[in-house]
């Protein structure tokens, strides 16, 4: 399975800024996402990260919001822009190794963000 | 679309007793189905998959799953809880047909709490 390094693994941020996520994968992977969890919640899906080209995001998720980039197979970034109180959460990355049907998904230690 | 549905918020039981966390799921074709455990402060841990053959799967940490595909349902198992199993379980699901979605779909989650 893929070894997933996720930074930062937290962060407390003021409000109307901006923070970047990284995902950085130790092989290089098919399939990246990137997902959302409340607190208390489950996971949401924000959009899938495609490489060498814009992000698909899910309903409800915006790129001017959550701009996503993924320039090769094994590392992507998502930035929470102008964040407010509402986007604390969990942020996870997750990963998908090869192309048969035995693949798994991956997911890495998450980035906890709490915006005040 | 596909969706998951874990219909108890919280399980209890006593250490040494068998435990089960429900999960029913909707998807077109046949499924492919995740359970993924969350401990405090914790990215989420892989703990078994479904895709083919045999309908009882062994996973991590002595847990098991029985897909039933009459019930849509992929309960999971454990024959003798431990007071570590307490964390957050996910169970998760995509389609295997051409036409599915890629990334997962989530359930709500469930708290399993074993009491000493």
């Amino acid at each position: 399975s893929a070894v997933i390094s996720q930074k930062p693994s937290r962060d407390i941020c003021q409000r109307g800024t901006s923070l970047t996520i990284q995902c950085q994968v130790d092989s290089q992977v098919t399939m990246m996402f990137w997902y959302r969890q409340q607190p208390g919640q489950s996971l949401t899906l924000i959009a899938t990260a495609n490489q060498g080209s814009e992000a698909t995001y899910e309903s409800g998720f915006v790129i001017d919001k959550f701009p996503i980039s993924r320039p090769n197979l094994t590392f992507s970034t998502l930035t929470v822009s102008n964040m407010s109180p509402e986007d604390s959460s969990i942020y996870l990355c997750s990963v998908v190794l090869g192309q048969s049907r035995n693949y798994g998904y991956t997911f890495g230690s998450g980035t906890r963000l709490t915006v005040v | 679309a596909q969706s998951v549905a874990q219909p108890e918020d919280q399980v209890n039981v006593a250490e040494g007793n068998p435990l089960t966390v429900k999960c029913t799921y909707s998807v077109s074709g046949n499924p492919y189905l995740f359970w993924y455990v969350q401990y405090p402060n914790r990215g989420l841990q892989f703990l078994l998959k479904y895709i083919t053959g045999d309908n009882l799967v062994k996973g991590s940490y002595g847990f098991e799953a029985e897909f039933n595909k009459s019930q849509t349902s992929f309960h999971l198992k454990k024959p003798s809880a431990l007071v570590s199993d307490s964390a957050l379980y996910f169970c998760a699901v995509r389609g295997l047909s051409s036409g599915s979605a890629r990334q997962l779909t989530f359930g709500s989650g469930t708290q399993l709490t074993v009491l000493p």
